[in-house]
C-alpha cells in the first residue's frame, strides 16, 4: 500500500522560504522508473504542477516558478523535499505531493495535502 | 506553459450524459497520449478517473470514459449520479517530463 504525507509549516511570512517534506511508503524512489511530483491548489482555484523528481535524480520545474523552486530526494528516509523561496500571499495554497504512475504519465497516488498560508 | 482550457461549469440531470472538454496545443494534449482526468470533491484530495486518454484505473465505474481528437481531450460521464457532482481537472504531459493542468470544471447534477 502506497501512502504519502506532507509536512511543514502551515504559516509563513512574505519573503520567507517554504520547506515542505513528503514522507512516503510502499515504494522506493531509488528504484528504476519511479517519479514523484509536487502540485499546489490555491483556495477555490485550479491545480498547478510545480516540480517533478525521478529515481535517477532528474528534476523538472514549472517554467513560471523555476527560479524559486528546488526539489530534492532522500532515498534513505523515503522523503522528497520542496523548497520555495520568496513566498508571497499569492502562494497561499494546499500543497500536495504525488507518486507518478509507471511510465510517468499521471499522478497515481496523492498525499492528503498541507494548507500553507502566507501572511505577515 | 499555459493551462489547458476547460469550461468553467457543466450540468446534467441524473441519468443523463455530460462531456467536459480540455483544449491544449500540439505541445501537450495534441502531442502525447498522456491525458489524465481527476475528480475532486469539495475539500478532498483529487482522484484519478482516467489516464492515458482513455484508460480507467480499477475501481472507477465504466460510466467514465475519455477520448481525444487533435488538441482537445474529453471526459464523458454517462448515467449521471448525484455523487458525480465535483470539480474535474484534466492534465496533460507537456514534454520535458513535465505536466500541465486545466483550469477545472465544476459539474453540477441537477
Amino acid at each position: 500500500q502506497i501512502t504519502l504525507k506532507e509536512s511543514g509549516p502551515t504559516v509563513v511570512k512574505p519573503t520567507q522560504t517554504l520547506t515542505l517534506t513528503c514522507t512516503f511508503s510502499g515504494f522506493s524512489l531509488s528504484a528504476s522508473g519511479v517519479g514523484m511530483g509536487w502540485i499546489r491548489q490555491p483556495p477555490g482555484k485550479a491545480l498547478e504542477w510545480l516540480a517533478t523528481i525521478y529515481w535517477d535524480d532528474d528534476k523538472r520545474y514549472s517554467p513560471s516558478l523555476r527560479s524559486r523552486l528546488t526539489i530534492a530526494k532522500d532515498t534513505y528516509k523515503n522523503q522528497v523535499v520542496l523548497t520555495m523561496t520568496n513566498m508571497d500571499p499569492v502562494d497561499t495554497a494546499t500543497y500536495y505531493c504525488a507518486h507518478l504512475s509507471p511510465g510517468y504519465t499521471y499522478a497515481q497516488d496523492w498525499g492528503q495535502g498541507i494548507l500553507v498560508t502566507v501572511s505577515s | 506553459q499555459s493551462a489547458l482550457t476547460q469550461p468553467r461549469s457543466v450540468s446534467g440531470s441524473p441519468g443523463q450524459s455530460v462531456t467536459i472538454s480540455c483544449t491544449g496545443t500540439s505541445s501537450d494534449v495534441g502531442g502525447y497520449n498522456y491525458v489524465s482526468w481527476y475528480q475532486q470533491h469539495s475539500g478532498k484530495v483529487p482522484k484519478v478517473m482516467i489516464y492515458d486518454v482513455n484508460k480507467r484505473p480499477s475501481g472507477v465505474p465504466d460510466r467514465f470514459s475519455g477520448s481525444k481528437s487533435g488538441n482537445t481531450a474529453s471526459l464523458t460521464i454517462s448515467g449521471l449520479q448525484a455523487e458525480d457532482e465535483a470539480d474535474y481537472y484534466c492534465c496533460s504531459y507537456a514534454g520535458g517530463y513535465f505536466f500541465v493542468f486545466g483550469g477545472g470544471t465544476k459539474l453540477t447534477v441537477l
